[in-house]
Order: structure tokens, then C-alpha cells, then sequence
């Protein structure tokens, strides 16, 4: 039973690029967290997803930030237009129901680094 | 925003030491409390989900307590091993979504053989 799979575990952008970050949840659940680690900094929530649905997305920026979950295939996290603060571990749960009444299974994270 | 504080901030035990750690949260407004432990160079792995005030679980030598009405949450260790060593997270909601699922800064726990 195959546990959450995030990629790439690592990725160097340039200033202004996007990046794209995968997560694959447990076989089973359909609700993925997101959330961000900043350098010196504990867990942050960013979004909650269910399949085709945002839950809660009001701890991701407004801007240039954006996730969806679609019927097939994995959640994706993008950020447009990269900045050095972007720099930061992303980490994906995922969870068997819906809500925090239900344990969530993290990812390996996403280590993002703008040059 | 919820404020979660953790206690210690770190500790250092010998080996067959039993040890406790306490998380904080609001009390005035709670929903779920979360607690996981995360190795270095890992992902953080669940321990326990609790929602309800006196809720104990277990799971092998760790334990958890939770007091909502005072806002308290206490994680026991019995007889702490090497391979406990961690930082242990709890993260605590006032409600059902992630808008307030707020992380506490960890207590990093090492046991020396």
C-alpha cells in the first residue's frame, strides 16, 4: 500500500518561472492538504482539496498561487512567476474522510528553490 | 488566528527515561487536535486524532491526554528509545476545515542511549 508520493522531491526554479508540484494521496482518499514550511518557520496551511472541489483555500496567496485536485490523476500545487520567497518545503496530506476529525498521511515534500 | 504553543521547546533524556511534553491551544474555540512525529529528513507521521474533551489514546509506549476546557494537550512517552528521537508536532482547529488547523512550533526530543 503505497503511501503519499509527492514530485519532484526537489526543484530549482529561476525567478519569474512557474513551478508545478505534484501529490499523489493514499489509495483511497480523495482529500489532500497542502501546506507550506518556510526556512526557520514550522507547518502552514495552504488549501484543502477534495476531488474536483476547493474546500478551503484561504491559506494560500492570492496571488500567483493556485491548486486543483481533478477527477483523474494527481493534486497539483502551481505557483506562477516564482520569487526568491517562494523558496520553502511543500508538503501534500492526504486523508480518508472529510475534515480534520480524521488523521492525514504526509508526503516526502517538495523542497522549491528560486534562484 | 489560533495561537498553538508547545513545552519544552526540546529535551534530552537517557534511554528507559519516561517523559512527557504539553501542547497549548485556545480552548475558547476547538475542534480537533492532531499530534505527529516528525524525524529529520522525513515526513511528519500521525499519532493521534482527539476531539473530545478526556479523550486518552494510545498507541504502544505513547500516549495522549486532552483537555479542551482548559486548552491542554499532553503527550507521554514510557520508557523512551533511541529511535524515538523526534520532533513531535501538534496542530490544533476550531474548525472543521484548514483555515485554523495551526502547527505549534514542535518539541524536539532526544534519547540518549
Amino acid at each position: 500500500n503505497a503511501g503519499v508520493m509527492q514530485n519532484p522531491r526537489h526543484l530549482v526554479r529561476r525567478r519569474g518561472q512557474e513551478a508545478r508540484l505534484r501529490c499523489s494521496p493514499m489509495k483511497g482518499h480523495s482529500h489532500v492538504y497542502w501546506y507550506r514550511q518556510l526556512p526557520e518557520e514550522g507547518l502552514k496551511f495552504m488549501v484543502y482539496l477534495q476531488k474536483e472541489n476547493i474546500i478551503d483555500e484561504s491559506g494560500m496567496p492570492k496571488e500567483r498561487f493556485s491548486a486543483e485536485f481533478p477527477k483523474e490523476g494527481p493534486s497539483i500545487l502551481r505557483i506562477q512567476q516564482v520569487v526568491r520567497g517562494d523558496s520553502a518545503a511543500y508538503f501534500c496530506a492526504s486523508s480518508p474522510g472529510r475534515g480534520l476529525s480524521y488523521e492525514q498521511y504526509f508526503g516526502p515534500g517538495t523542497r522549491l528553490t528560486v534562484t | 488566528i489560533l495561537n498553538v504553543e508547545q513545552s519544552p521547546q526540546s529535551l534530552h533524556v537517557q534511554e528507559g527515561d519516561s517523559t512527557n511534553f504539553t501542547c497549548s491551544f485556545p480552548s475558547s474555540n476547538f475542534y480537533a487536535l492532531h499530534w505527529y512525529r516528525w524525524e529529520t529528513a522525513k515526513s511528519p507521521e500521525a499519532l493521534f486524532v482527539m476531539t473530545l474533551n478526556g479523550d486518552e489514546k494510545k498507541k504502544g509506549r505513547i500516549s495522549a491526554t486532552l483537555n479542551t476546557k482548559e486548552g491542554y494537550s499532553y503527550l507521554y512517552i514510557k520508557g523512551s528509545q533511541p529511535e524515538d528521537s523526534a520532533t513531535y508536532l501538534c496542530a490544533s482547529s476550531g474548525d472543521n476545515y484548514g483555515q485554523n488547523f495551526v502547527f505549534g512550533p514542535g518539541t524536539r526530543l532526544s534519547v540518549l542511549p
